[in-house]
């Protein structure tokens, strides 16, 4: 079975502050991929990373970055100089290559950067 | 270019009836996929479609029920609509063949916002 833990349920950080979301994933997949979508107001969910099970460098792109884990299952995400442009839920996500042909999620961490 | 359109944006619903949500997927994609999002949780998979054929089925009632026409387009019907069934009805699409589970990148559209009262 897949499963996504975000224990943080909501984080509040001061604008300029670096922010690091926690994602731990489950699956029994050698193959798999690893999401992280951003989820503001509006509802859409926009895509912000994309990673597979071979690949565990880390990754930054402007301010945020990404660190893959697989010894401790773990995917998580940094936000470096959170701005209040960044407050917004963040879902980390799993897909793999033999379970169903979609996408599971966290339950979401909602950031919130105070100006 | 256009995103992934949904319609409408909000619906409010009796228990009961019956619901049609609609999604339009990015020109050239031929992959759909429904999420339900309940408030307070993260998005869970209902169906994927791909030309027109079910690639993928999430754990969901016979109620629930998509198809998808010859212009990708796609509905989302629910019968016998539950209070249970508020949410946040969320499409996405994408260009390759295979769903989430092959790594596809998925768009998603901002959702259509049910209430079932």
């Amino acid at each position: 079975a897949q499963k996504v833990t975000q224990a943080q349920t909501e984080i509040s950080v001061v604008e300029k502050e670096d922010v690091t979301l926690d994602c731990v994933y489950e699956t029994r997949d050698t193959t798999y991929y690893l999401f992280w979508y951003k989820q503001p107001p509006s509802g859409e969910l926009v895509f912000l990373i994309r990673r597979n099970s071979f690949d565990e460098q880390n990754e930054i792109s402007g301010r945020y970055s990404w660190n893959f884990q697989k010894s401790t299952s773990s995917f998580n995400f940094t936000i470096t100089a959170s701005q209040v442009v960044d407050s917004a839920v963040y879902f980390c996500a799993l897909s793999t290559a033999e379970g169903a042909n979609n996408l599971f999620f966290g339950t979401g961490t909602r950031l919130t950067v105070i100006p | 270019d256009a995103g992934v359109t949904q319609s409408p944006t909000h619906l409010i619903k009796t228990r009961g009836q019956h619901v049609t949500l609609r999604c339009s997927p990015i020109s050239g994609h031929k992959s759909v996929s429904w999420y339900q999002q309940v408030l307070g949780q993260g998005p869970q998979f209902i169906f994927q479609y791909y030309e027109k054929e079910e690639r993928g089925r999430g754990n969901f009632p016979d109620r629930f029920s998509a198809r998808q026409f010859p212009n990708y387009s796609s509905e989302l019907n629910v019968n016998a609509l539950l209070l249970g069934d508020s949410a946040l009805y969320l499409c996405a699409s994408s260009s390759t063949t295979g769903g989430a589970g092959s790594g596809a990148l998925l768009t998603f559209g901002s959702g259509t916002r049910l209430t079932v009262v």
